[in-house]
């Protein structure tokens, strides 16, 4: 498709369990990032990616959360021994170009994290 | 520390009418700044941005307006339809070695009546 897209749409987990978080962006992309919306809010950055690199990774909230892109196309963010503060929904976001060049990021529909 | 305010969690407009959307800043690093649209169990969708160096950019039925002195952005939907019943997010990128992360408000729930 043309847009970014996100792998799976709903999860549901017991606590204490891993879970692995798919985001597809879109082709030639350069950059992608990741947010954490809790609801009621406007989404948190957790981290960004430029090609394979991951250049900011100052908003994860532990180091339970780890983010990979290997081939600088898609990305997985894992959460390790999952927490109830964990749950919430996590978008993708990818952009043409880095970021020095004011550029929209576009959004997939995200991950909604259910932690039981 | 909320870098980026939406006052209002809401806002109700008749059809036809001009909606007008309100975000306040305090990073005086942030150079870019965006409007996107939400619908229930979707992803935010880009609507219009505007760079520092302007104070108003236009497209079609959106204007969004800059006051750099005030930290102070708006959109303006004119003439609102229903289709624009949505959460609005105002969001921010700031210069530098940011990296290019969005600090995003809180939102606003607009509803256009018939």
């Amino acid at each position: 498709g043309a847009g970014v897209s996100q792998s799976p749409r709903y999860k549901v987990a017991k606590r204490g369990q891993d879970v692995a978080l798919r985001c597809d962006p879109i082709s030639g992309h350069v950059s992608l990032f990741w947010y954490q919306q809790a609801l009621g809010q406007g989404p948190e950055f957790l981290t960004y990616f430029q090609n394979e690199a991951q250049l900011d990774k100052s908003g994860l909230p532990s180091d339970r959360f780890f983010a990979e892109r290997p081939e600088g196309s898609v990305s997985t963010l894992k959460i390790q021994r999952t927490q109830q503060e964990d749950s919430a929904v996590y978008l993708c976001a990818s952009s043409l170009a880095d970021p020095h060049y004011n550029q929209p990021q576009h959004f997939g529909d995200g991950t909604r994290l259910s932690i039981l | 520390d909320q870098q980026v305010k939406q006052n209002s969690p809401s806002l109700s407009v008749q059809e036809g009418r001009i909606s007008i959307l309100n975000c306040d800043y305090t990073n005086s690093m942030f150079d870019y700044f965006l409007w996107y649209k939400k619908y229930p169990a979707e992803g935010p969708t880009f609507l219009i941005s505007i760079s520092s160096i302007k104070d108003k950019n236009e497209d079609g039925r959106f204007t969004v307006f800059l006051n750099k002195s005030a930290k102070h952005l708006s959109l303006h939907i004119v003439p609102s339809q229903p289709g624009d019943s949505a959460v609005y997010f105002c969001a921010a990128k700031a210069g530098g070695t940011s990296y290019g992360k969005l600090t995003f408000g809180q939102g606003t729930i607009l509803t256009v009546h018939p």
